[in-house]
């Protein structure tokens, strides 16, 4: 399996209150995403990385920024949390894009109440 | 807008059947992607093609480039392949994946 770890798994937060998610991959993978799945819709792009410090917008980036100040980690944060925000949250990595394989994280829920 | 349709959005099938997915396109992609979602919640994986057809154990995947469209195929069918089936494409160059529903499919014994 490929090295991808999602931290936390599971998370209840506060409406309000700033929350970071971390991926860490152990691949040396140059390509990094953060998606959400939510009931009635297929995986969105959050954000997006090409390389360390290089980051894009994907189809839902309101409300989060993200940083990748080294290879292995990408992190997910939402400054200030809303319920809509309310999600599961996927960590993805490939070598080259699109062009080839993706490995996902595990997930990870997040409740905001 | 780019669009990705799967069909069925459900499937239930009885153990050893052969089953069908479909994946549908609105444009020329780069790349099309099929991964399983198992009930745990875990994504993996499946197929990477942008023509032709592949194989892997009981799974076939293909792709029609002119009909914009792809299958994936279950032979003798097995409980263990209850899972939700997900089809994402890369619309041009390296531009980031877009994901169907995705169809939930449920293997009876």
């Amino acid at each position: 399996d490929a090295g991808i770890t999602q931290s936390p798994r599971h998370k209840v937060t506060e409406t309000g209150t700033p929350v970071t998610l971390r991926c860490h991959q152990t691949e040396n993978h140059r390509y990094m995403y953060w998606y959400r799945q939510d009931p009635g819709h297929g995986l969105r792009l959050i954000h997006y990385s090409y390389g360390v410090k290089d980051t894009d917008k994907g189809e839902v980036s309101d409300g989060y920024s993200v940083s990748r100040s080294k290879t292995e980690d990408f992190l997910l944060t939402l400054e200030s949390a809303t319920s809509s925000q309310t999600s599961v949250y996927f960590c993805a990595i490939s070598d080259q894009g699109v062009n080839t394989e993706a490995f996902f994280g595990q997930g990870t829920r997040l409740t905001v109440v | 807008k780019n669009e990705v349709e799967q069909s069925p959005q459900n499937l239930t099938a009885q153990e050893g059947e052969f089953i069908t997915i479909n994946c549908s396109y609105s444009v020329g992609i780069s790349a099309l992607h099929w991964l399983q979602q198992h009930p745990g919640g875990g994504i993996v994986s499946l197929f990477m093609l942008s023509s032709g057809k592949k194989k892997h154990g009981r799974l076939i995947a293909t792709i029609n480039i002119q009909e914009k469209h792809s299958s994936l195929h279950i032979t003798a069918s097995h409980p263990r392949d209850s899972a939700v089936y997900i089809c994402a494409v890369s619309f041009s160059g390296n531009t980031p994946l877009v994901f169907g529903k995705g169809t939930r499919l449920s293997v009876i014994a």
